[in-house]
């Protein structure tokens, strides 16, 4: 069956540092991976997705980066943090997407607050 | 006027009624539906999808499409204090991608 891991689950992090936040899966190939933001009170907002190595679409102008080395690792990056950037990070697969499109299924998330 | 939009409640039931959720979205191109559960402080996990018109029973839970009225429901009988939660709303549009409505906070109270 198929796992997500998202690490690491909660991260204080001053102003102006930066940040990393890695999420791998298994038990498939080729996953399109997606990282989204919720901030606190907030509906899902769609940060990034990839559907392939080095595939990387941005939905949302901002200071964050991500990057995808491996086929089924997906990085979320800043190298420098602002408080906007609080917030509840999660990392998510799904399969090709055929008509109809496909479920996403979540990591467990990273709950980020920068101070 | 937003892609998906849900009344964010709360909504409050007692336990062992009917709990309806609704949603309505505005992309008219939109094939298929999706029904997400997010308990506080965790990820969303997914409960229900729906691609034709009509009611799609799973359990205790039944999804209800109308894409003339771009409509599409969740109705949660038997309602059980742990059914508390939030849920959200995922049509897919019509580049493929998932939007997420706001989420209806539901409260079952015993």
């Amino acid at each position: 069956s198929q796992t997500i891991h998202q690490w690491p689950a909660t991260l204080v992090q001053p102003v102006g540092s930066p940040l990393s936040l890695e999420c791998t899966v298994e038990g498939t190939s080729n996953p399109n991976l997606y990282w989204y933001r919720q901030a606190a009170g907030r509906g899902l907002q769609l940060l990034f997705y990839s559907v392939g190595i080095g595939q990387i679409s941005s939905e949302v102008p901002q200071n964050l980066s991500a990057s995808r080395p491996q086929d089924r690792q997906f990085i979320l990056s800043s190298k420098k943090l602002l408080l906007s950037d609080s917030g509840f990070y999660l990392c998510a697969w799904s399969r090709l997407a055929g008509i109809g499109g496909t479920p996403l299924h979540f990591g467990n998330g990273t709950r980020l607050t920068v101070t | 006027q937003k892609e998906v939009e849900q009344n964010s409640g709360p909504l409050s039931v007692p336990e062992g009624a009917i709990a309806s959720l609704n949603c309505t979205y505005s992309d008219r191109g939109s094939q298929s539906f999706f029904w997400y559960r997010q308990y506080s402080g965790k990820s969303p996990e997914l409960i229900m999808f729906i691609y034709s018109n009509g009611d799609k029973e799973d359990g205790r839970f039944t999804a209800q499409l109308n894409k003339a009225s771009q409509y599409v429901s969740l109705l949660i009988r038997d309602s059980q204090p742990s059914d508390s939660a939030t849920y959200l709303c995922a049509p897919v549009n019509q580049g493929g991608k998932l939007i997420f409505g706001q989420g209806t906070e539901l409260s079952v109270k015993p």
